[in-house]
């Protein structure tokens, strides 16, 4: 079953406003989560690693400000994209190490904005 | 800098023929080298992941092989189905790299009755 879950797997906003996406995991503690963005028919690229307990790191060229991440607990990560605009309309993952190496990834959320 | 390449970028196959992706990076520090499947509008999934101390790992009908000299390693889909046409992504990560995930650029396999 899935380990990894995220919520909502699809919403569509107005230009401007903000929207939270919630990364969490199921069945284990994660203190470190990891949040991408993929494009169709493209690989993933990797915006942005949340760490529980301190602040986000960011990826060259991810604007901190735009995507905002907070790590709130063990199991729960949040992505907010402020005043969304629609070339911020992808699809965003989530994934959370469980052991060693291995990495589960949420089943997505589909941003659009209109 | 694309740090891992992935070949072919598209594939197609008849049922029950033997897909074969390949993929192949720059960086040796890399020590884990896990494939994923994904879906249209679904997450990835970790199908089977291999260590550079291992030439081979076989799970169900995927296998890994592994060229650690080469720089290389590839997936194998063995009797491939209808069921199992996705994206597939090659990945790598290294030991103090803090799980992160360096991806390919993914290949669309279509398997055709």
């Amino acid at each position: 079953g899935a380990v990894v879950s995220q919520h909502p797997s699809w919403v569509i906003c107005k230009s401007g406003t903000s929207v939270k996406i919630e990364c969490r995991s199921l069945d284990f503690q994660a203190t470190t989560m990891f949040w991408y963005r993929q494009f169709p028919k493209q690989s993933l690229m990797l915006m942005a690693t949340s760490n529980e307990g301190s602040k986000a790191t960011y990826e060259q060229g991810v604007e901190k400000d735009k995507f905002l991440i907070n790590h709130a607990s063990l199991t729960l990560s949040t992505l907010t994209v402020t005043s969304a605009h629609p070339e911020d309309s992808s699809f965003y993952i989530c994934s959370a190490p469980r052991l060693a190496n291995e990495q589960y990834f949420g089943p997505g959320t589909r941003l659009t904005v209109t | 800098q694309q740090q891992v390449k992935q070949s072919p970028q598209s594939l197609i196959v008849q049922k029950g023929g033997i897909p074969i992706i390949n993929c192949a990076y720059e960086n040796t520090a890399f020590d884990y080298f896990p494939w994923y499947q994904q879906f249209p509008g679904k997450g990835p999934a970790l199908l089977i992941a291999i260590r550079p101390d291992v030439s081979e790992k076989k799970e169900g009908r995927f296998t890994i092989s592994f060229n650690k000299s080469a720089k290389q390693f590839s997936l194998h889909i063995m009797d491939s189905q209808p069921g199992d046409s996705a994206t597939y992504f090659c990945a790598a990560s290294k030991a103090g790299g803090g799980n992160k995930l360096t991806f390919g650029t993914g290949t669309q396999l279509k398997v055709e009755l």
